[in-house]
């Protein structure tokens, strides 16, 4: 099964209205990762946190990282229409080598 | 950096006949990553190297799949033979500490 599952599925707002996607993971990680990927696209990196960091900006971006839940956010703030994508999170586990596992992804609709 | 590089952008193949997809790190990127998504089945890590050296293929689904990293510039995932049900976007990663960098994809119909 899936190390990391994000939810929801898919989430539908209006533009300026924050977006708030959650993912859950099952092992201990080294980090969590979050992406976007737009239709036909590949998957673009949008922030990395590491399993000893609670919460990182990135412009209207924040994630947190909560290891005792194994769960993590992403919040995107102000939303735009341009930000209507999939929304991945991936884990990189800390039993050694490099495998990253992703979930399945939240689809995000900005409606302008 | 033009990024991670893959070839062909989109391939169309009869069912039996061998394809190859193509892919060029970004250099300075010591692993490289080939996933497949579907809508079915979402992003599927298929094989990994780590300086040039295929770490976990555990992901490969059959024998007809195959990759190599004959340098740190290059990297080709196998299909032979190619059927319908191989249909589906492969993506072409790799990565440094901060990340993977995403190829493109190249969406391959079997018919």
């Amino acid at each position: 099964s899936q190390q990391g599952e994000e939810d929801p599925q898919a989430l539908s707002i209006q533009e300026g209205e924050n977006a708030t996607m959650n993912c859950s993971y099952k092992t201990s990680i080294n980090n969590l990762q979050w992406y976007r990927q737009n239709s036909g696209r590949g998957l673009v990196h949008l922030i990395l946190i590491r399993s000893n960091e609670r919460e990182k900006h990135s412009g209207r971006l924040r994630v947190t990282l909560d290891t005792s839940k194994k769960s993590s956010s992403l919040l995107i703030t102000a939303s735009r229409a341009a930000d209507t994508a999939s929304y991945f999170c991936a884990t990189d586990g800390n039993t050694g080598g490099f495998k990253t596992i992703f979930g399945a992804g939240t689809r995000l609709f900005v409606k302008a | 950096d033009a990024g991670v590089i893959q070839s062909p952008r989109h391939e169309v193949t009869e069912m039996g006949q061998e394809v190859t997809l193509r892919c060029k790190p970004i250099s300075g990127h010591n692993s490289l990553f080939w996933y497949r998504q579907t809508m079915m089945r979402g992003l599927e890590l298929l094989i990994y190297f780590n300086n040039n050296v295929p770490i976990d293929d555990s992901g490969m689904p059959e024998d007809r799949f195959s990759a190599k990293m004959p340098n740190a510039s290059f990297s080709t995932l196998k299909i032979q033979p190619s059927e319908p049900r191989d249909s589906a976007v492969y993506f072409c990663a790799s990565s440094s500490d901060y990340g993977y960098t995403f190829g493109s994809g190249t969406r391959l119909t079997v018919v």
